[in-house]
C-alpha cells in the first residue's frame, strides 16, 4: 500500500483565501484523523471520523475550519478564510478500528505544510 | 482529559551509547501506548505499540516498557547510531475512544 497520501505537500496562500487539504487513507482503514502540528502547541487532534462519520470535532479551532469524508477513501480539511495563525503542518492519519479496544497502529501521512501570509 | 509529558525535550549522546527516553501520562486507564519517530520535514512513523496487557515490546534495538500504575513508559535505544537522530513522541489514548494525546517529544541527537 502507498500509505496515507496527503496533498498538497506545501502551500503558501494569502490571508483570506480558502485552503483545501486532501487525504487518502490506507485502503481498508475505517478511522481517519486530522492533526495540526506547530512549534508552540505540538500535535493537536482537530477531528476524527469512524466509518466516514465525524465522531469528535471538538479540536476544530473555529468555524473557519471544516472537514468532510464523503467516502472511505477520501477526506478534506478546509479553512475559509485562512489567517496567518493557521500556518502549521496538517497531518492526516488512519488506522483500522477492530471489534476490540486493543488498538492498532496508526499511520500518518507526510503532512501538508501550510503558510498563510 | 489525558495529558502526556516527555522529558527531556532534547538529548544528545555519543554514538554507541544506550539511552532511555521518558513518557508520563495522567490517565492510566489506557488500552495501549505508542511510540513514534518523526524526522525533520516528515510525518510520524510508528515504532512500537504496547497493549495494556503487555509490559514490554521490542523491535530490534528498541524496547518500550509500560507501567500503567505509575503512568509511565520508557523507550530504550541500545547501541545508538547517528541514524537514530530524530524526534521521538509518545502518545496515549483518552479512555474509551481512539483520540490520541501526544507528548511534545524528545529531540534526540546522536553524535558520531
Amino acid at each position: 500500500d502507498a500509505g496515507v497520501i496527503q496533498s498538497p505537500r506545501h502551500e503558501v496562500t494569502e490571508m483570506g483565501q480558502e485552503v483545501t487539504l486532501r487525504c487518502k487513507p490506507i485502503s481498508g482503514h475505517n478511522s481517519l484523523f486530522w492533526y495540526r502540528q506547530t512549534m508552540m502547541r505540538g500535535l493537536e487532534l482537530l477531528i476524527y471520523f469512524n466509518n466516514n462519520v465525524p465522531i469528535d470535532d471538538s479540536g476544530m479551532p473555529e468555524d473557519r475550519f471544516s472537514a468532510k469524508m464523503p467516502n472511505a477513501s477520501f477526506s478534506t480539511l478546509k479553512i475559509q478564510p485562512s489567517e496567518p495563525r493557521d500556518s502549521a503542518v496538517y497531518f492526516c492519519a488512519s488506522f483500522f478500528r477492530g471489534s476490540t479496544s486493543s488498538g492498532n497502529t496508526i499511520y500518518f501521512g507526510e503532512g501538508s505544510w501550510l503558510t498563510v501570509v | 482529559k489525558q495529558e502526556v509529558t516527555q522529558i527531556p525535550a532534547a538529548l544528545s549522546v555519543p554514538e554507541g551509547e544506550n539511552l532511555v527516553l521518558n513518557c508520563s501520562f495522567t490517565d492510566s486507564a489506557i488500552y495501549n501506548l505508542q511510540w513514534f519517530r518523526q524526522d525533520p520535514g516528515k510525518g510520524l512513523t510508528s515504532l512500537l505499540l504496547i497493549q495494556s496487557s503487555q509490559r514490554e515490546q521490542t523491535s530490534g534495538r528498541l524496547n518500550a516498557s509500560l507501567d500503567k500504575s505509575s503512568g509511565r513508559s520508557t523507550l530504550y535505544i541500545a547501541a545508538s547510531q547517528p541514524g537514530d537522530s530524530a524526534t521521538y513522541l509518545c502518545a496515549a489514548p483518552n479512555f474509551g475512544n481512539e483520540k490520541l494525546t501526544f507528548g511534545t517529544g524528545t529531540r534526540l541527537t546522536i553524535i558520531p
